[in-house]
């Protein structure tokens, strides 16, 4: 079956401390990647794909096919960091994502 | 440009009801996608629509139904509402296929009572 878990639904660090936000699939062909952001009062807004290899706002991503994960790291958390982060899946041919649970961040002061 | 556009932002209605949702894509965007969220849940897909063809649906029943018009806006339409249907309805747009990500409205409250 197709899926995208994402352990944790909230996580708290301090600012400047390293986030690693989890995310894992199952997909059997290879998959098109994304991680989305929410935040407050916001409307979901795409952060980075990992087709595109880029960073943004000090996130980045790394396709590791063998673990089949897609976590989304920054070094040094920020407050504004603050948000629901979803990881969603596009199996190829298809048109559809496939969104995990979200995991809330915290960045604590 | 005003983004992604969904009416109304919240909504009523009574079970066994028919409900539209309608949205307006970015311009010059010709897909279209529906998900359905539910409180504490990632978004599920619901339809998608490229050039007012229907080109995905997801596993919802055939109460749902949408459609996509010449000018690249799109309904969402549930017939015979039922109680777990009350959800955040959530509207995306791109260029083309969801290789190059969407771009999401605010969304559609439904509250079925």
């Amino acid at each position: 079956a197709q899926r995208v878990t994402q352990p944790e639904k909230l996580l708290s660090v301090f600012k400047g401390a390293p986030v690693e936000l989890k995310c894992n699939y199952s997909y059997s062909g290879s998959p098109e990647l994304f991680w989305y952001v929410q935040y407050s009062r916001q409307r979901l807004q795409l952060l980075l794909r990992h087709i595109s290899r880029e960073s943004i706002k000090g996130f980045t991503a790394d396709l590791n096919k063998g673990e089949t994960s897609f976590h989304l790291k920054k070094p040094f958390a920020q407050e504004e960091d603050s948000a629901m982060y979803y990881c969603a899946l596009t199996p190829s041919g298809t048109y559809k994502y496939i969104f995990g649970t979200g995991t809330r961040l915290k960045v604590l002061a | 440009d005003a983004g992604v556009t969904q009416s109304p932002t919240h909504l009523i209605k009574t079970r066994g009801q028919h409900v539209t949702l309608r949205c307006s894509p970015i311009s010059g965007h010709k897909s279209v996608s529906w998900y359905q969220q539910v409180l504490g849940q990632g978004p599920q897909f619901i339809f998608q629509y490229y050039e007012k063809e229907e080109r995905g649906r997801g596993n919802f029943p055939d109460r749902f139904s949408a459609r996509q018009f010449p000018n690249y806006s799109s309904e969402l339409n549930v017939n015979a509402l039922l109680l777990g249907d009350s959800a955040l309805y959530l509207c995306a747009s791109s260029l083309r296929t969801s290789t190059y990500g969407y771009t999401f409205g605010s969304g559609t409250r439904l509250t079925v009572v």
